[in-house]
């Protein structure tokens, strides 16, 4: 099956500072990709959907300012979560879907804690 | 409002036995409905999809049945085993770019 990837797995900063995570696709062209947030024992809260070439849509109470969100090409979408506070630390996870395609390919999380 | 209750919330079965676990939508205009599993720190794997012109689909252990006229669709899992213990979501979407909408997820324990 198609293959997401997300690096890095988990990073810890310190309050204030700005953390990127990066999705890729592997082995497919994602021309949609989705940025969830979950929190333990929880179900996935979706963040924001970026289009390839387009500035990425949030879902409603989701600062943009905040979670910066860059999709340039096909195979990766970045999240930047600026000027990181406590309540940030969560675990983020991407999706990536093919155009015209039902199926999506979830990564395995970045788990961010900061302190 | 939630447009994908799922229930139950956990689930413990015991070796052998069959998981079944319930998810019910609200909006008509759904047309994909896959089945997630999710181990603790990792991200959540497509186990099985279904579309509402079927009402039921199996692959190996794993069986959706589909009732369109009552909205509703669930996950059976025959002979389950200790690696089957996870988190499973249903999840519902429109065609299209649509995001997936899910359920709140049932942690299923399978015992020996």
């Amino acid at each position: 099956g198609a293959v997401v990837s997300q690096h890095p797995s988990w990073v810890i900063c310190k309050s204030g500072t700005s953390v990127k995570i990066e999705c890729r696709s592997l082995d497919f062209q994602a021309t949609t990709m989705f940025w969830y947030r979950q929190f333990p024992k929880q179900s996935l809260m979706l963040m924001a959907t970026s289009n390839e070439g387009s500035k990425a849509t949030y879902e409603q109470g989701v600062e943009k300012d905040k979670f910066l969100i860059n999709h340039a090409s096909l195979t990766l979408s970045t999240l930047t979560v600026t000027s990181a506070h406590p309540e940030d630390s969560s675990f983020y996870i991407c999706s990536a879907r093919e155009r015209s395609a039902e199926t999506q390919y979830f990564g395995p999380g970045t788990r961010l804690l900061v302190l | 409002q939630q447009q994908v209750k799922q229930s139950p919330q956990s689930l413990i079965v015991q070796k052998g036995g069959i998981s079944i676990i319930n998810c019910a939508y609200e909006n008509t205009a759904f047309d994909y409905f896959p089945w997630y599993q999710q181990f603790p720190g990792k991200g959540p794997a497509l186990l099985i999809a279904i579309r509402p012109d079927v009402s039921e689909k199996k692959e190996g252990r794993f069986t959706i049945s589909f009732n369109k006229s009552a909205k509703q669709f669930s996950l059976h899992i025959m002979d389950s085993q200790p690696g089957d213990s996870a988190t499973y979501f249903c999840a519902a979407s429109f065609s299209g770019n649509t995001p997936l909408v899910f359920g709140k997820g049932t942690r299923l324990s399978v015992i020996a």
